[in-house]
């Protein structure tokens, strides 16, 4: 199985929006509403920041928003803060009942 | 508070098996997923497998050679082992719950660094 596809970095003004894509096909992203988020800031675990696409765990705040369209998921976060600086990966389930996450995406808040 | 703890040594010798165990916390070890994931210094994030608290396992093809994942429901443990280890294998290795097949990862450890080195 091939890794989601993702751009390595992105970058944003407090208080902009980004949206960081993540690139699959017909057997994972494609086929099933089971697209999940993480943020990890170095050094720490990763954390759930969406699931099933576009869903939010109790606790993260409503400037997360994820979306999806055929085999291509995006995360979008709004209001960009600080803390917000970290390394983002998309993951999804797959025909095969394995996951597969992407590359990462290295967000810069400047 | 749900919590996860691995465990095990941080250094194993080229060839040799490499072995972690995750402790759980908070919470049941059944009617969940299991699941291993490791992150290679500097890159990112490789699932390995999960498996269901009855025993049943699914593993990432390209690694399912040379990997176990089992459960100790009684000790609330669930253990991974990855055989014929080579430097490819260093990396952090997390141990992560999910509620269903096809969930998120909801609840991670901490991460246990493990290198591969003579």
């Amino acid at each position: 199985q091939s890794a989601l596809t993702q751009p390595a970095s992105v970058s944003g003004s407090p208080g902009q929006s980004i949206t960081i894509s993540c690139s699959g096909t017909t057997s994972d992203i494609g086929a099933y509403n089971y697209v999940s988020w993480y943020r990890q800031h170095p050094g720490k675990a990763p954390k759930l920041m969406i699931y099933d696409v576009n869903n939010r765990p109790s606790g993260i705040s409503d400037r997360f928003s994820g979306s999806k369209s055929g085999n291509t998921a995006a995360l979008t976060i709004s209001g960009l803060q600080a803390e917000d600086e970290a390394d983002y990966y998309c993951s999804s389930y797959t025909t095969s009942r394995t996951v597969v996450f992407g590359g990462g995406t290295k967000l810069t808040v400047l | 508070q749900v919590q996860l703890q691995e465990s095990g040594p941080g250094l194993v010798k080229p060839s040799e098996t490499l072995s972690l165990t995750c402790t759980v916390s908070g919470t049941s070890i059944n009617s969940y997923y299991w699941s291993w994931i490791r992150q290679p210094p500097g890159k990112g994030l490789e699932w390995i497998g999960y498996i269901y608290y009855s025993g049943s396992t699914i593993y990432n093809p390209s690694l399912k050679s040379r990997v176990t994942i089992s459960v100790e429901t009684s000790r609330k443990q669930f253990s991974l082992k990855v055989s014929s280890v080579t430097a490819a294998d260093t990396a952090i290795y997390f141990c992560a719950r999910l509620l269903r097949l096809g969930d998120a990862f909801d609840i991670w450890g901490q991460g246990t660094m493990v290198t591969v080195s003579s």
